[in-house]
């Protein structure tokens, strides 16, 4: 089993609509990344969210940490076609090493 | 600044045959580290470097090794290529890592078929 669940994996929604993403982990996560992926592509860095509670915004992604930290969620408003593409939370589990901790992602379609 | 550099991007090797990914970065990190991308796992971690001189192993290890003689370079090191080998590569490289948050930089990957 992952040490990281995403869900759900696989997203089908119409442009317009928002959606959410989840990211459960069992520890506490010391610091919680995301990144998108275009299919063939390199990952791009969205967020990175480290205190209990926090959130962040850019541009119509949010994403937040709950009190715990041990669950981030990844809210998209309003979804365009740009923003298909595979969602990955990494968590780090300390140490200061560099080392993330990857979920199996999450496959995003947007129908135009 | 070109960020993380992976070489190649593509590759086709045979069983058996051995062959270096290069990662080079220019941002002068001293956290490095290699992953392998496979459908439905996501990425997970093959070894890590926290400086010039040191390596570790990650999740999964076998079949690869790393150096790290300087800064800017983490090649990693495929020494007999097996087909369970064939996935998609990423190299990563970040300041000190933990309490000062930074962002981790991916390169593009490198895709490795081995037949």
């Amino acid at each position: 089993s992952q040490e990281l669940e995403q869900s759900p994996q696989s997203l089908i929604v119409q442009e317009g609509k928002n959606l959410t993403i989840n990211c459960t982990s069992s520890k506490t996560l010391y610091g919680l990344y995301w990144y998108k992926q275009k299919y063939g592509e390199g990952l791009i860095f969205l967020m990175m969210l480290q205190k209990g509670g926090e959130e962040k915004s850019h541009e119509k992604i949010t994403a937040k940490l709950d009190e715990k930290k041990q669950q981030s969620s990844l809210h998209i408003t309003a979804s365009q076609p740009s923003h298909a593409g595979i969602y990955l939370c990494g968590a780090d589990r300390g140490g200061n090493t560099g080392k993330l901790i990857f979920g199996q992602g999450t496959t995003l379609q947007v129908k135009p | 600044n070109a960020g993380v550099t992976q070489t190649p991007k593509f590759q086709v090797l045979k069983t058996g045959q051995s062959m270096t990914l290069q990662c080079a970065q220019d941002m002068n990190h001293e956290y490095m580290s290699w992953y392998r991308q496979d459908p439905g796992m996501g990425l997970r971690l093959i070894h890590y470097s926290v400086g010039a001189g040191i390596t570790d192993q990650g999740e999964v290890p076998n079949g690869y090794n790393v150096s790290r003689s300087t800064t800017e370079d983490f090649p990693l090191r495929l020494l007999s290529a097996a087909p369970s080998q064939t996935s998609v590569y990423f190299c990563a490289s970040s300041y000190e890592h933990g309490l000062s948050g930074n962002t981790i930089y991916f390169g593009e990957g490198s895709w490795l078929t081995v037949v």
